[in-house]
C-alpha cells in the first residue's frame, strides 16, 4: 500500500465548479505539500503546511494531523486550473513521499 | 534569479553508458534533491542534500550517485545506465527543509531514455 493516497485519480469539472482533491497518508510527517504539474511538465509548489489551513487566491489547503488527511480546494474553477495536482509528505528523516497525482480537467 | 536549472533537457543513452545530469540553483538554498517521475507511479526521491558536503539516500537510490561540493550545484550521476532508468528527472531546492513557511522550487526536468 502506498504511503500517500490521493483521490480521485481523475476529475473533470465544469468551469465555475468547486473542486476538492483528497490526500491521506499513513506515515509520520513533518509537513505536507501540494504541488501542481502543468501539461508541459513543469512543477510548482502550491502549499506547504504542517497544521490548519492555508489560502492563496482561489486555492485552499487544509490538513488534519490526527486523521492524517489533507484536502485541496479550488473555488470558481477555471480551464487554466487544468493540471495534475500532487500531494507529498516530508518525513521526519528528511525523506519525501508522493501521491500518484490527481489529473484535473476543467471544461469551459 | 534563474531559479533551478537543469541540463540537458533530453538525453538518449545506450545501456551501460554513464552520464551526469546537472542541477544548479542561485537562491542560496541549503536543501536540494533529485526525483524521478514514472507514469502511474508519481515522483520518487532518489537522493537529497541538506547542505554542501552532506548527501543522503532517498527512496530509490540504487544506480545513482550524487555529491554536493558547493551550495549551488547538485549533479546526479548514472554509473551504468539501464533501461529501468528511463524516466523524467526533476531537481528541486528549498531554503530550509523543515520550515513551514518554505516552499520547494523545481527545475524544468530532464527526459532520459536508455536503450
Amino acid at each position: 500500500k502506498n504511503e500517500v493516497e490521493q483521490s480521485p485519480q481523475n476529475l473533470t469539472a465544469q468551469e465555475g465548479e468547486f473542486i476538492t482533491i483528497n490526500c491521506s497518508y499513513s506515515v509520520g510527517i513533518s509537513a505536507l505539500h501540494w504541488l501542481q504539474q502543468h501539461p508541459g511538465g513543469g512543477i510548482v509548489s502550491l502549499f506547504m503546511l504542517s497544521s490548519g489551513k492555508k489560502k492563496h487566491g482561489r486555492l485552499i489547503a487544509t490538513i488534519n494531523i490526527q486523521e492524517k488527511h489533507s484536502s485541496l480546494h479550488i473555488t470558481a474553477s477555471h480551464p487554466r486550473d487544468s493540471a495534475v495536482y500532487i500531494c507529498a509528505v516530508s518525513l521526519n528523516n528528511n525523506d519525501m513521499r508522493f501521491g500518484a497525482g490527481t489529473r484535473l480537467t476543467v471544461k469551459p | 534569479n534563474a531559479g533551478v536549472t537543469q541540463t540537458p533537457k533530453f538525453q538518449v543513452l545506450k545501456t551501460g553508458q554513464s552520464m551526469t545530469l546537472q542541477c544548479a540553483q542561485d537562491m542560496n538554498h541549503e536543501y536540494m534533491s533529485w526525483y524521478r517521475q514514472d507514469p502511474g507511479m508519481g515522483l520518487r526521491l532518489i537522493h537529497y542534500s541538506v547542505g554542501a558536503g552532506i548527501t543522503d539516500q532517498g527512496e530509490v537510490p540504487n544506480g545513482y550517485n550524487v555529491s554536493r561540493s558547493t551550495t549551488e550545484d547538485f549533479p546526479l550521476r548514472l554509473l551504468s545506465a539501464a533501461p529501468s532508468q528511463t524516466s523524467v528527472y526533476f531537481c528541486a531546492s528549498s531554503y530550509i527543509f523543515f520550515s513551514s513557511t518554505d516552499t520547494q522550487y523545481f527545475g524544468p526536468g530532464t527526459r532520459l531514455t536508455v536503450l
